[in-house]
């Protein structure tokens, strides 16, 4: 059974820092593109980023661009995601999710998802 | 949202409800769309994907269309547990990024 187990989510002073992990277990994770998408309070599905079976391709979205780090380590079966510089509009539950089948290419078909973990960015 | 959705959209039970998505040729117009389903405090669900294709355990009453820069996702026989939040997505080739829709929040009356 393909799982996806997020943790590190807590509170935060803006301007600080977290990392977030992602365990994955029930499957190969490096034969699938990544992904963290978000949700904050009240607001609708936010991607953040995903990352190729290598590690080797990333993109960003445009306001976590050069503050979040995505990385995963296939042999810990375990993904990341570096939050740097946060700020109080990055408070959002953060799910990571595992595209539904093998490509390439960027693949956003997420047919496995977390159950999300909480960062709360205030002072 | 570079994905255009209706807020809001409602239905009695045993009704057809359709969702509707507009965007762009960087985005729908020159890639595939999905649609997610999401309850509150539990994790979304892929509904549709790849326009039209339904993952397996989903049932054949949630169909999805796309013509041009636009997409549909269509509800029959509606039932109370399909009250949930439902989002299209897809790959935007200028942002280099996958975007979502804004969300379309459905009520079984």
């Amino acid at each position: 059974e393909v799982q996806l187990v997020e943790s590190g989510g807590t509170l935060v002073q803006p301007g600080g820092s977290l990392r977030l992990s992602c365990a994955a277990s029930g499957f190969t994770l490096n034969n699938f593109w990544m992904t963290w998408v978000r949700q904050a309070p009240g607001k609708g599905l936010e991607w953040v980023a995903n990352i190729n079976q290598d590690g080797s391709e990333q993109y960003y979205v445009d306001s976590v661009r050069g503050r979040f780090t995505i990385s995963r380590d296939n042999a810990e079966k375990s993904l990341y995601l570096q939050m740097n510089s946060l700020r109080a509009e990055d408070t959002a539950v953060y799910y990571c999710a595992r595209a539904r089948i093998f490509t390439s290419w960027p693949n956003e078909e997420l047919a496995y998802w977390g159950q999300g973990t909480l960062v709360t960015v205030s002072s | 949202s570079v994905l255009t959705q209706p807020p809001s959209a409602s239905g009695t039970p045993g009704q057809r409800v359709t969702i509707s998505c507009s965007g762009g040729r960087s985005n729908i117009g020159s890639g595939t769309v999905n649609w997610y389903q999401h309850l509150p405090g539990t994790a979304p669900k892929l509904l549709i994907f790849s326009n039209d294709q339904r993952p397996s355990g989903v049932p054949e009453r949630f169909s999805g269309s796309k013509s041009g820069t636009s997409a549909s996702l269509a509800i029959s026989g509606l039932q109370s547990e399909d009250e949930a939040d439902y989002y299209c997505s897809t790959w935007d080739d200028s942002l280099k990024g996958a975007v979502f829709g804004g969300g379309t929040q459905l009520t079984v009356l």
